[in-house]
Parts: structure tokens; sequence; C-alpha cells
């Protein structure tokens, strides 16, 4: 099993704040089938990115994804409200396994 | 508009089983795979296992190997995920979602297994 770190735990941040959030794999992501999801409370989780970088279908833009092998990182450029919430990767390229998750939450 | 609608809350006791389903409507079912993920209270996302209907064959996360069965049955699009040997510690939302990254997921199913 490929062993997902995200870092931070919580990150606290205004809205309009830019929010850096990274996921490290223990071994190599190949074909970089990582995603990320966003997490609100009492609701399930909703796909933001896949293969590392593609934004899922409505997703807005002041998400993105970056990274490759190893090393993966969820951007939000600036935060807004609704930002506020559990972030978790994913990969799948080996069966699959989630990250511990990074919480946003309002400063 | 495609959806995956779980079965309801279910409250067991240790030792016993459950089976989830989750029918998909509104789209096409068996060329997807169907993934079963939980998630116990306060806790992260864990990958069960998946099956893709028309292949009929379940992969399981090495965790559950033997304790979790998963079938699909593409008559009425419906999944199903059987767990076995229920302990307290499997209390958690079960949820059944589509693809390796899922795009589309059910609404979640609590399974509370107590004595």
């Amino acid at each position: 099993e490929i062993v997902l770190t995200q870092s931070p735990g919580t990150l606290s941040l205004s809205p309009g704040e830019r929010a850096t959030l990274s996921c490290r794999a223990g071994q190599n992501v190949s074909s970089n089938y990582l995603a990320w999801y966003q997490q609100k409370p009492g609701q399930a989780p909703r796909l933001l990115i896949y293969g590392a970088s593609s934004r899922f279908t409505g997703i807005p833009d002041r998400f993105s994804g970056s990274g490759s092998g190893t090393d993966f990182t969820l951007t939000i450029s600036r935060l807004e409200p609704e930002d506020f919430a559990v972030y978790y990767c994913q990969q799948y390229s080996s069966g699959s396994s989630f990250g511990q998750g990074t919480k946003v939450e309002i400063k | 508009q495609v959806q995956l609608v779980q079965s309801g809350p279910e409250v067991k006791k240790p030792g016993s089983s459950v089976k989830v389903s989750c029918k998909a409507s509104g789209g096409t079912f068996n060329i997807y795979a169907i993934t079963w993920l939980r998630q116990a209270p306060g806790q992260g996302l864990e990958w069960m296992g998946g099956i893709i209907p028309v292949f009929g064959t379940a992969d399981y996360a090495q965790k559950f190997q033997g304790r979790v069965t998963i079938t699909a049955d593409e008559s009425t699009s419906t999944a199903y995920m059987e767990l076995r040997s229920l302990r307290s510690e499997d209390t958690a939302v079960y949820y059944c979602a589509r693809g390796y990254s899922h795009n589309l997921w059910g609404q979640g199913t609590l399974v509370t297994v107590s004595s």
C-alpha cells in the first residue's frame, strides 16, 4: 500500500488568502494517479482534482493541483468562505489509499 | 442526472454481518468501477475495495481480505458490500463511489456496531 502523508494537519487562514496543501507519497505514484477531495461536515467528499492537475467538471479555477512522482500540491489561490473544509489526497495507481487530511480553518 | 443511492442506516451486533447496497440511476452502470470506502467517526477515508460490474471480479484492500465481499448486479444497476464478523471498530459511514478517482458518491450509510 502506498502511504500518503499530508501536511500541515491544520491550516489557519483568512478569506482571500492563498492555501498550499502538501501530499507526499511513500513511493512513486505512477501516471500521476493522484486526486484531491474536499469534504464538509456531514457531507460526502467532492472530487476537485484528478490526474494530479486536472480540475473536475464545475470546480472553480482557484483550485489547482501540481506535482509528480512522490510530491503533490493542492493550491487554493484565494480562499472563499465556502472553501473552509477538510481536504484529502488519494492515490489510485496501486490499489487506493488516502492521506489523513488537512483541515483548512478560518483564522 | 446520474446518482448513487445507498441503503439506509444499520445497527448490528458484534460478530454479525451487514450488507449495504448502492443503486445507480440515470446513467451507465456496468462499465465504471464502483468503489467502497468507509469513514469512522472523526476519522479519514479508508478504501475497502471495488468492482467493475461488467467484469464482475472484485479487488480488495488487504486489511479487509476475507471479511468483505463486493458484488454487482447489472440487471438492477446495484452494487453491494457485505462485511462480516463485525466489531465495534467497524462503526462508520460506508460510501460507494464511482471510478478510480471518485467523481460521484453515494450519500453514505451509517453502520453502527454495538452490543
